[in-house]
């Protein structure tokens, strides 16, 4: 069983588009972070939600919003996309102080 | 912002070898992670090392942690080829009340058959 699953795998888009990734998570996890991943494979966090809370914003363009409908559950819509915002995004979860768990991926790629 | 220093940056090693990557951080942590990350995959967690603990092993995984001098080291002894992969040490730190790992910029290990 996929523990974090996020879809879609790849995602191809004009500048300008509003799209949505999805992330969902069955380890009972109270804890969920989205990641950006440039090229150079610089991993920057971008947002944590716990148990439905919004408690990590760390200075990502408001064109980002995130959405927990449940603890299961961490969406990320982002509108008006740019170039640069051209990069992998990795959904993951954690336990309290334990390791986190990753999801495959998403190759956002604007055009 | 990061925290965690990974050295190398890039390691290129025989199969059998053993490859050794250094992490160095700032402040004070939790515990501190090591995770890998083959091409085109999400990052997997290797293992854990509390502050309060000074060698883990794990298979062929060694991490050594030093609280005095902030750093950490991940060896992997007699390496093969599927451990061909970006390391990444993650640094559990409490910022207030929010919890979060704060990442290195990652070692690229390749391991030549």
């Amino acid at each position: 069983d996929t523990a974090v699953s996020q879809t879609p795998k790849y995602l191809v888009t004009q500048m300008g588009n509003d799209k949505s990734i999805k992330c969902e998570q069955n380890l009972g996890h109270d804890t969920m972070y989205w990641y950006k991943q440039d090229s150079k494979k610089f991993l920057k966090i971008m947002f944590s939600y716990n148990n439905k809370e919004l408690i990590i914003n760390e200075t990502v363009p408001n064109r980002f919003s995130p959405k927990s409908p449940d603890k299961a559950h961490l969406n990320l819509h982002i509108n008006s996309l740019e170039l640069g915002d051209s990069a992998v995004y990795f959904c993951a979860s954690r336990r309290q102080r334990g390791e986190q768990f990753f999801g495959p991926g998403t190759r956002l790629t604007v055009l | 912002s990061q925290q965690g220093e990974e050295d190398p940056q890039a390691l290129s090693i025989q199969e059998g070898e053993n490859a050794t990557m250094n992490c160095s951080y700032k402040t004070s942590i939790n515990n501190l992670q090591w995770y890998r990350q083959n091409s085109g995959r999400g990052l997997v967690h290797l293992i854990l090392i509390r502050s309060n603990e000074r060698e883990k092993h794990s298979g062929r995984l060694r991490v050594t942690l030093d609280t005095s001098k902030k750093s950490s080291s991940l060896l992997i002894t007699a390496s093969r080829a599927a451990d061909t992969a970006s390391y990444f040490c993650a640094t559990d730190t409490t910022a207030g009340n929010n919890r979060k790992l704060i990442w290195g910029l990652g070692t690229s290990l390749a391991v030549n058959p």
